[in-house]
């Protein structure tokens, strides 16, 4: 069974270029959250999707935007990126009905803006 | 709002040696709180957790209690080794019978030596 799985593993943007990270849940697992982590710090939220619609947004300028699919893979769009968006993108799946279960992260996108 | 506050690191250990690592949280109703761990190059991993006051997570010899009167959730190890060398953070998420977002901790680092 795979596990949550994230692409690419690995990038490089441009200041004020536009970025999409992407994400595939664990098999069975319908809700999609993104997290920045930077350098040193803890992980920070950034949107839930569930049912193909964002259902929780933490403190993130409307520059980060998502969007989840049918088959509940999501992404993660940053457009004018600054060099402050460098970070591990983290995301998590998790399963809506079972409350407190397990959330499952993927080994993260490491976004370097230049 | 919500918030977890980790004792800051690095922390390093002899093998063998007992580790803490304290947590407290600030949070209202009735959160559910973790400890997840960061292997270098990593994603998170749930190490542990706990979803109500006075309940005790464990897993690889790794202990925390949910005390609610001190609104902490300190992990500890009795024999540390040097393949627990990771980043840990601490997190809590709100009790609301759905997947709320988890709120992290900054992490503390802990370096076994042997």
């Amino acid at each position: 069974d795979a596990g949550v799985t994230q692409s690419p593993t690995h990038l490089i943007k441009t200041r004020g270029q536009q970025v999409t990270l992407r994400c595939s849940p664990k098999s069975g697992h319908d809700t999609v959250s993104w997290y920045q982590q930077a350098l040193g710090q803890g992980p920070q939220f950034i949107f839930q999707y569930y049912e193909e619609e964002e259902r929780q947004r933490g403190n993130f300028p409307d520059r980060f935007s998502g969007h989840q699919f049918p088959n509940y893979s999501s992404e993660l769009n940053v457009n004018a990126l600054l060099l402050g968006d460098s970070a591990l993108y983290l995301c998590a799946s998790s399963l809506e009905r079972r409350t407190n279960t397990e959330a499952f992260f993927g080994q993260g996108t490491r976004l370097t803006v230049v | 709002g919500n918030s977890v506050t980790q004792m800051e690191g690095p922390v390093t250990l002899s093998e063998e040696a007992f580790l803490t690592i304290n947590c407290t949280y600030t949070a209202t109703g009735y959160p559910s709180l973790f400890w997840y761990v960061q292997y270098p190059g990593e994603g998170l991993q749930l190490l542990l957790k706990a979803t109500k006051a006075d309940d005790k997570g464990s897993n690889k010899g790794f202990e925390a209690t949910y005390r609610k009167e001190t609104t902490s959730f300190h992990l500890e190890k009795g024999s540390v080794q040097v393949s627990d060398s990771a980043v840990y953070f601490c997190a809590l998420r709100d009790y609301g019978g759905s997947q709320g977002n988890l709120i992290f901790g900054k992490g503390t680092k802990l370096s076994v030596k042997p």
